[in-house]
């Protein structure tokens, strides 16, 4: 079955303490994209990958780092999570970067809090 | 910049109710025109999609229309159901499959 997959589905973690989100797809997808959603703001976006080792900031990069080693996986890493990111984050896939109309899957979502 | 703006919810129904959610954008250039669907504790589905202007967008049951005189692209559906409560996301994609999102309209569907 063609999906996104995001570990883990619920965190919650204290100020300063690293961690990481996994994000896989299985649809040998370009591009991969992180969100994160907030209430009255919709999704915006974190982090972009173009393709394997090519990444860029969203709209909102500040305090996250990705990495695209493989063309499958696309980790989102807080060095130092902070309480203004608890947040609802989404992992999302689509066969090309360079169209604008290409559908993009979505993971089921992390919520993360930080206390 | 871009951007989209969705009417505030939520909009509440009765069942085979008409439904009507509103979303207009700026963009520069032709972008690509979305609804998303966001059904409770799950991520987010494509509803349906129109890549130029005039085109309609139509998948189970709903439909939206690429309205360039007047930046829209709004959401109808002539009978609802239950099973159509959600959170729906009007979205552009002006290039590089960025999506610009709005806040989200949810929806909330009674027998």
């Amino acid at each position: 079955e063609a999906q996104v997959t995001q570990n883990p589905r619920y965190l919650i973690t204290v100020t300063g303490k690293k961690l990481t989100v996994t994000c896989s797809q299985n649809m040998n997808h370009e591009y991969m994209s992180w969100y994160r959603q907030d209430p009255g703001l919709g999704l915006r976006q974190i982090y972009y990958s173009m393709n394997v080792e090519v990444t860029d900031k969203g709209d909102v990069p500040e305090g996250y780092k990705v990495s695209r080693k493989e063309k499958r996986n696309f980790p989102l890493i807080l060095e130092s999570p902070s309480p203004n990111q608890t947040s609802l984050y989404f992992c999302a896939s689509s066969l090309h970067g360079g169209q604008k109309n290409t559908e993009a899957f979505f993971g089921q979502g992390t919520r993360l809090t930080v206390v | 910049g871009d951007s989209v703006t969705q009417m505030e919810g939520p909009v509440t129904l009765s069942e085979e109710a008409f439904l009507t959610i509103n979303c207009t954008y700026t963009a520069t250039g032709y972008p690509s025109l979305f609804w998303y669907v966001q059904y409770p504790g799950e991520g987010l589905q494509l509803l349906l999609k129109a890549t130029k202007a005039d085109d309609k967008g139509s998948n189970k049951g709903f439909e939206a229309t690429y309205r360039k005189e007047t930046t829209s692209f709004h959401l109808e559906k002539g009978s609802v159901q239950v099973s159509d409560s959600a959170v729906y996301f009007c979205a552009l994609s002006g290039g590089y499959n960025k999506l610009i999102f709005g806040a989200g309209t949810r929806l909330a569907v009674h027998p």
